[in-house]
């Protein structure tokens, strides 16, 4: 079944205490990207990435670090993290034409305190 | 800068009354413009892909349709399982979603 898994689906931390939420897909997918979703602001893209050690930022990248060692795999690494960081997080890939659709994952709701 | 503004943000419905939502965009060299659903706490489900304008796209209750500058999600007769808050995204060198239009269908 072809799907994109985030983990964990849920964290509550406590500032500046480093996290990483992970992403893969099996798909084969040259392009994944993040998203932060806030009420009343949709989603905002943090980083993507075109393809292996190919990143970019995104709208919101501040406070925010990703890697793309592995095709499969964009974890996404929050150093220091803040409570404005508190939001829903989406991973996702697609082709790499970005012709076809986006397969989201379930999504971590991350809380900072 | 590529820009994609969905109205109305929110939209109530009684069951079988058809309406449009509207995905408005600017964006050079358009590869895509898609349709998802996304219900509370899960990811965005695709819908539709459109490609050039004059494209439409069906399924069940739902019509998309692609002018140059903007596309129509139509729902014709909406039950209360098509609430969800429906997301616009365009591609170019990347994705751009829009804030979203939240859909209540009241029984």
């Amino acid at each position: 079944e072809a799907q994109v898994t985030q983990n964990p689906r849920y964290l509550i931390t406590v500032t500046g205490k480093k996290l990483t939420v992970t992403c893969s897909q099996n798909m084969n997918h040259e392009y994944m990207s993040w998203y932060r979703q806030d009420p009343g602001l949709g989603l905002r893209q943090i980083y993507y990435s075109m393809n292996v050690e190919v990143t970019d930022k995104g709208d919101v990248p501040e406070g925010y670090k990703v890697s793309r060692k592995e095709k499969r795999n964009f974890p996404l690494i929050l150093e220091s993290p803040s409570p404005n960081q508190t939001s829903l997080y989406f991973c996702a890939s697609s082709n790499r034409d970005l012709n076809t659709e986006a397969f989201f994952g379930q999504g971590t709701r991350l809380t900072v305190v | 800068e590529d820009q994609v503004t969905q109205s109305p943000e929110a939209l109530r419905l009684q069951e079988g009354e058809s309406s449009s939502l509207n995905c408005s965009y600017t964006v050079s060299g358009l590869r895509g413009l898609f349709w998802y659903r996304q219900d509370p706490g899960k990811g965005p489900e695709f819908l539709f892909t459109l490609y050039s304008a004059g494209e439409e796209k069906e399924k069940e209750r739902l019509k998309a349709t692609l002018t140059k500058k903007e596309s129509f999600l139509h729902i014709t007769a909406p039950k209360p399982e098509d609430s969800a808050t429906y997301l616009c995204a365009v591609s170019n060198n990347d994705m751009r979603f829009g804030a979203g239009t939240r859909l209540t269908v009241k029984p």
